[in-house]
């Protein structure tokens, strides 16, 4: 079946520095998505990407889709302690409606 | 619009009981996800209904998993007989399926602890 992988698992980063999760996929997706869970909550999407090679940016945040559609990439620049969280990757395959998730990586923000 | 809601938020519960775990999905969205979260295994996809139509429960683990959504504002994860493998937060997600933005909006959770 599709598997979904980031790395790294957990990182852990001094306020200010910059972060990176890298996502892959087993197989191509139709699109990606990215979420973000707060220790203690739920699940809350950030945002989707479509097109091969596509970037998109939400201040701080840039996402990247690979060509081949099978990898992307979320990286945060100067975190804030407001960036701590688990990022998680999913991905769709085909016209399915069932969303695959990555395993996540866990992002702690030090002052 | 008060967004996904779940019950109960927390259940304590001991092993060999019947566990039923309910969503309230967001109203006019016509897909609805049931996953399950441990450290161990991550998020996982248990089942998913369309226009409350059971598409695939492949993520089920047992028979000791069900789900049902009688109606488009309702739906049922029930555990008989729990077991204390089963301690995880299940969560209930919904989104609009017909457009091509996919969004899924996640419930807060069940956090179910069997003894």
């Amino acid at each position: 079946g599709q598997q979904v992988m980031q790395i790294p698992q957990y990182q852990h980063v001094q306020e200010g520095e910059d972060f990176t999760t890298y996502c892959n996929s087993s197989t191509t997706l139709s699109n990606i998505q990215w979420y973000k869970q707060r220790p203690g909550g739920h699940p809350v999407f950030l945002i989707q990407l479509v097109k091969s090679g596509e970037v998109k940016k939400q201040k701080r945040l840039t996402f990247q889709f690979g060509e081949a559609k099978k990898n992307s990439s979320l990286h945060i620049t100067a975190t804030q302690t407001t960036d701590v969280g688990t990022y998680f990757c999913a991905g769709y395959t085909g016209g399915g409606n069932k969303l695959t998730f990555g395993t996540g990586t866990q992002l702690k923000v030090e002052l | 619009d008060a967004g996904v809601i779940q019950s109960p938020r927390h259940e304590v519960t001991e092993m060999g009981q019947e566990v039923t775990l309910r969503c309230k999905p967001i109203s006019g969205h016509n897909s609805l996800f049931w996953y399950r979260q441990t450290m161990m295994r991550g998020l996982e996809l248990l089942i998913y209904f369309n226009n409350n139509v059971p598409i695939d429960d492949s993520g089920m683990p047992e028979d000791r998993f069900s789900a049902k959504m009688p109606n488009a504002s309702f739906s049922t994860l029930k555990i008989q007989p729990s077991e204390p493998r089963d301690s995880a937060v299940y969560f209930c997600a919904s989104r609009y399926s017909g457009s091509g933005f996919n969004e899924q909006f996640f419930g807060p959770g069940t956090r179910l602890t069997v003894l």
